[in-house]
């Protein structure tokens, strides 16, 4: 009964590839976010969405484009994936916008 | 641009002494304030937050304070125990939806 979970644990892929992580919060929340962390230990919003709306779009390459099919699920989707987008990245999701976030165990990203 | 700042990355306390953790900022529009604690493998998991109108905020063991007129916050954990060993973030809002998380201190408490 994992609170935020996300799917897959560890991806290694090549540059140039698509890749997807998927995210899935059953704590009947509203808000979603995706949070990557570098190698600097920086963790730094990236998206965030309420009620499946579109709500902060950080400084971002328009490579990473998120999507929510429901309130319950955020999926990251990374096109033409570059050497500097190796991270951990961290779904999180609150019941509403400003409040407490409950993380996922994150995702670590390897781009060979 | 570094809004919040952990300047230890590294803090060693033994079993049963106060560990405290420290965070500053620059933002003086800050006006709320948490703590993630995160192991390795899993999620930040939040633990105390504080906010502007107040100066300190205690549950259990942890207890944060909050110096606006340093733009400074702290953890105090007392009394440290083993499995308190993990990451501790700050992160810092300014009304806004987004927080801004410090790079983390690393936290050893030795038996």
């Amino acid at each position: 009964d994992t609170a935020v979970s996300q799917t897959p644990k560890y991806l290694v892929t090549q540059m140039g590839n698509d890749k997807s992580i998927k995210c899935e919060q059953n704590l009947g929340h509203d808000t979603m976010y995706w949070y990557k962390q570098d190698s600097k230990k920086f963790l730094k919003i990236m998206f965030s969405y309420n009620n499946k709306e579109l709500i902060i779009n950080e400084t971002v390459p328009n490579r990473f484009s998120p999507k929510s099919p429901d309130k319950a699920h955020l999926n990251l989707h990374i096109n033409s994936l570059e050497l500097g987008d190796s991270a951990v990245y961290f779904c999180a999701s609150s019941q509403a916008l400003g409040l407490v976030q409950f993380f996922g165990p994150g995702t670590r990203l390897t781009v060979l | 641009d570094q809004q919040v700042k952990q300047n230890s990355p590294s803090l060693s306390v033994q079993e049963g002494r106060i560990s405290i953790l420290n965070c500053d900022y620059t933002n003086s529009m800050f006006d709320y304030f948490l703590w993630y604690k995160k192991y390795p493998a899993e999620g930040p998991t939040f633990l105390i937050s504080i906010s502007s109108i107040k100066d300190k905020n205690e549950d259990g063991r942890f207890t944060v304070f909050l110096n606006k007129s340093a733009k400074h916050l702290s953890l105090h954990i007392v009394p440290s125990q083993p499995g308190d060993s993990a990451v501790y973030f700050c992160a810092a809002s300014a009304g806004t939806y987004k927080y801004i998380f410090g790079t983390g201190t690393r936290l050893k408490v030795l038996a």
